[in-house]
Parts: C-alpha cells; sequence; structure tokens
C-alpha cells in the first residue's frame, strides 16, 4: 500500500530535550515535506525537500532541522523543544514536478511541557 | 501573511443541503489549486483541484468554481452527508522554482446534520 508513514503518534516531551520525527514514503517520491497543523491557523509548511540531500526552509522553520541521506526518509529534528512546538506534524510527499496529488501521514501530535 | 484566504471557518449543513466554501487568493503566479479533506485523526487527503485555466471542474457530488479574474475559487459540495463532515483545506501550489510549494487556507470544519 503507498503510504507515508510517520513516528511517534503522539509524543509528550519536556523543553529542551532533542527529539526526532521520523517520516518514510514508499512511493519513490522525490518531493517530501512537513507541515504544522494549528487551531486557526491551518498547515504550515516547516521544510521540505526536493531531492536527496536537497532541503530548504519553508515558512515556519525556526527551532527545526531536517535531513534527507535517503530519497524514502525525511526526519524532522527539534534540537531544543520548546512549548511553543506543541503542535500536530504530518509529513507529505508528492512526485515532483507538477503534481498536487500529496499523500499526507497520519500525523504526530507532540505536546512540549 | 496568510497566502490563501478560506471562509466559513466553520460550517453547518443539514443532510442534503449543499455546503458552500471559499478561498482567495492574492499570488497570479500560483499553478493549481486543490482542496484536501481531513478526517479527525487522519491527514489531509487530496479531494479535488483545478488549474487556474479552468473554470469549473466537477467529480461526483464535490465541485470546484474558479473565477482567475477575481482570485477566487470555491468548493460546492450538492446533496451534503453525514459522512462528509471534516475538515476541508484550500490550497494553492506555487512551482515557479520546481519546488512544488503548498499554501493552505485555514480550514473549514463541516458538519452535516442527519
Amino acid at each position: 500500500e503507498a503510504q507515508v508513514t510517520q513516528n511517534p503518534r503522539y509524543l509528550i516531551t519536556v523543553t529542551g530535550k532533542k527529539l526526532t520525527v521520523t517520516c518514510s514514503q514508499n512511493m519513490n517520491h522525490e518531493y517530501m515535506s512537513w507541515y504544522r497543523q494549528d487551531p486557526g491557523l491551518g498547515l504550515r509548511q516547516i521544510y521540505y525537500s526536493m531531492n536527496v540531500e536537497v532541503t530548504d526552509k519553508g515558512d515556519v522553520p525556526e527551532g527545526y532541522k531536517v535531513s534527507r541521506k535517503e530519497k524514502r526518509n525525511f526526519p524532522l529534528i527539534l534540537e531544543s523543544p520548546s512549548p511553543n512546538q506543541t503542535s500536530l506534524y504530518f509529513c507529505a510527499s508528492s512526485e515532483r514536478q507538477f503534481n498536487y496529488g500529496y499523500t499526507f501521514g497520519s500525523g504526530t501530535r507532540l505536546t512540549v511541557v | 501573511q496568510q497566502q490563501v484566504k478560506q471562509s466559513p471557518q466553520s460550517l453547518i449543513v443539514q443532510k442534503g443541503g449543499i455546503s458552500i466554501i471559499n478561498c482567495a487568493y492574492e499570488n497570479t503566479a500560483f499553478d493549481y489549486f486543490p482542496w484536501y479533506q481531513q478526517f479527525p485523526g487522519k491527514g489531509p487527503a487530496l479531494l479535488i483541484a483545478i488549474r487556474p485555466d479552468v473554470s469549473e471542474k466537477k467529480e461526483g457530488r464535490f465541485t470546484i468554481s474558479f473565477n482567475k479574474s477575481a482570485k477566487q475559487f470555491s468548493l460546492h459540495i450538492m446533496d451534503s452527508q453525514p459522512g462528509d463532515s471534516a475538515t476541508y483545506f484550500c490550497a494553492a501550489i506555487l512551482d515557479q522554482t520546481g519546488a512544488n510549494n503548498l499554501f493552505f487556507g485555514t480550514g473549514t470544519r463541516l458538519t452535516v446534520i442527519p
């Protein structure tokens, strides 16, 4: 089954404790992206990657890091999480050129206390 | 700055009625305008999409109307059903650099009453 898999689904952590949210896709998509979803704000892009070793900032990159060492994986790293990063996070992937069929993961609900 | 503005924030419709969600944008460089449907606990899923050179696209009970001159587009759900109750996001794609960036509206929570 074609899918984007995120782990974990739920995470509660403390301020300053580094964490990684993993994302993997099995569709050989070139393009991957991370979004955060907050009430009243919709989904906002954090980082995106156009291919292996090619990443760039989205609208709200502060406090986040990403890496794209393999085509299928695109982990989101929070080096020093803060309470304002409490949110619902989604990873998405798509074929690169002119394709609006983004496939989203099921989300990771992160709480930073 | 919100690239795509969406209204209303919430919508309650009787079963069998028409649900209408509106979106507006400013950037004329947008290439595609998709709509996403999101159920609780799930990620958004593509519902229907339209190119800016088309004024209307229909798929089953779902229709996008696109007004390029007004820079507005809307989703119409005909014969709304309780199973349509979900959050709907309009979006716009900017592909100037090949980055395929997707900009979302703020979402509309639709409730269809039986």
